[in-house]
């Protein structure tokens, strides 16, 4: 099945700072990547996704980069803010269960003042 | 929209009792749900895929006859946890697919004494 790997763990950058996490996938057939982010004890909302026939997407301060050769994913914060302190997991789809996510590990942001 | 709601929020309860989880999408239809459990400082961890009208599919490893999974109609899942134990003290995800994407509910902290 699918494997998804998640890094850093922790992060902590400063308000201002941008902030990136990077995600490796392991099944080259996997065509959906979405991103989470979860604040402490509440649902995971996603906030951006990808789909695999496009390489980057932008929401205001938020993107996402698609490496399909590498099979890695990228979800980037700019000009962070306090509130983006959360947890954020990314996710591939299951190519044999397209509505299936395999999710990373998660990353724990700290944004500080 | 894409609303999902899960009852109860919380629930305490006595080891060898039974726990029921209810996942509901209130403005569509989804026809899969799924349950996921989170342990703390932890990632989602998928429990069981279920499907309206049909058997629930099981994750390795999580025995089916104690998490108890039925969905049926296509805005309702429940999930029962039987014979809970302390160790069975999670916070249980249920979600809701629609159009490419997973939708989470609110989550249940189950705390077992």
């Amino acid at each position: 099945g699918e494997n998804v790997e998640q890094h850093p763990s922790t992060l902590s950058v400063q308000e201002g700072d941008s902030a990136v996490i990077k995600c490796t996938y392991s099944d080259s057939a996997s065509n959906y990547f979405p991103w989470y982010k979860q604040e402490l004890g509440k649902r995971p909302q996603l906030i951006i996704d990808i789909r695999s026939n496009v390489g980057e997407k932008k929401d205001q301060r938020i993107a996402v980069t698609l490496n399909k050769t590498a099979k890695h994913f990228s979800l980037h914060i700019t000009e962070t803010q306090p509130e983006d302190s959360a947890v954020y997991f990314c996710a591939a789809s299951d190519p044999g269960t397209a509505s299936k996510l395999t999710f990373g590990t998660g990353t724990r942001l700290q944004v500080t003042l | 929209g894409a609303v999902v709601s899960q009852h109860p929020s919380w629930v305490i309860c006595k080891s060898g009792t039974s726990v029921k989880i209810e996942c509901r999408s209130l403005d569509f239809q989804a026809t899969t749900m799924f349950w996921y459990r989170q342990f703390p400082k932890q990632s989602l961890m998928l429990m069981a895929t279920s499907n309206e009208g049909s058997k629930a599919t099981y994750e390795q490893g999580v025995e089916k006859d104690k998490f108890l999974i039925n969905h049926a109609s296509l805005t309702l899942s429940t999930l029962t946890v039987t014979s809970a134990h302390p160790e069975d003290s999670s916070f249980y995800i249920c979600s809701a697919y629609k159009t490419d994407t997973q939708y989470f509910g609110p989550g249940t902290r189950l705390t077992v004494l």
